[in-house]
């Protein structure tokens, strides 16, 4: 069964320090991994998608990391601010034996930034 | 702005009510996906339809009937819930459903509680 799982749950950092944030997946077969950001009452946000190929793609102060081999993810946020307090998603996408496209959401890592 | 407008945004309900969630994309896009989110679990995908015409039907009960009218708009008629339909319901859009590497790109959600 495909699955993505992500940890910690939730996260409480001051503001200024860095993190990570890790997502481990059995999805197959693999086509691309996301991470979403979803500020409370909001909707989720895409902050990047890597392919097969790639192994690490930046948005600003957000990195995200895969390794494709060991079917990890990481997403690294540098000199965090108080804005960056949401949860993340982390989310692969995979072509099912039927050929249809489908994605598979993990849970979220719940973020908060504390002056 | 996302580009994806979610109406209402909270909307309270007793079991024996009907009422339509509205979901509008200003974003030219030509696939459209209703969402629930409950929480402390992943994100639950209920329908798709691409090009105006339903793809996926996640074995969603029929107390939920979905509505795409053209590429821009996408309702979801709820009649008879349970309480445990309680959730955000999100809704997203994307270029094609056979684009995988394109992000989606999510409304706020209606908050719905049913009583």
């Amino acid at each position: 069964k495909n699955q993505v799982e992500q940890s910690p749950q939730s996260l409480i950092i001051l503001e200024g320090k860095n993190c990570t944030l890790q997502c481990n997946y059995t999805v197959s077969p693999f086509s691309n991994l996301r991470w979403y950001k979803q500020d409370t009452g909001r909707g989720p946000v895409s902050l990047t998608i890597m392919t097969f190929s790639e192994n690490t793609k930046s948005n600003g102060r957000y990195t995200a990391t895969l390794d494709a081999d060991t079917k990890q993810s990481s997403l690294h946020i540098t000199a965090s601010q108080l804005s960056d307090s949401a949860s993340y998603i982390c989310v692969v996408g995979a072509y099912s034996g039927a050929g249809s496209y489908q994605l598979t959401f993990g849970k979220g890592t719940k973020l908060s930034v504390i002056p | 702005e996302t580009g994806v407008t979610q109406t209402p945004r909270h909307l309270v309900m007793g079991m024996t009510n009907k009422k339509s969630l509205k979901c509008e994309q200003h974003l030219g896009h030509n696939a459209m996906y209703w969402y629930k989110q409950s929480a402390k679990k992943p994100l639950e995908l209920m329908f798709v339809y691409n090009f105006k015409e339903q793809t996926e039907n996640n074995s969603v009960p029929s107390r939920f009937s979905p509505e795409c009218p053209n590429s821009s708009h996408l309702f979801l008629h709820l009649h008879t819930l349970q309480p445990e339909d309680s959730a955000l319901y999100l809704c997203a859009s994307s270029p094609d459903r056979g684009r995988s590497n394109q992000p989606q790109h999510f409304g706020d959600g209606t908050r719905l509680s049913i009583l």
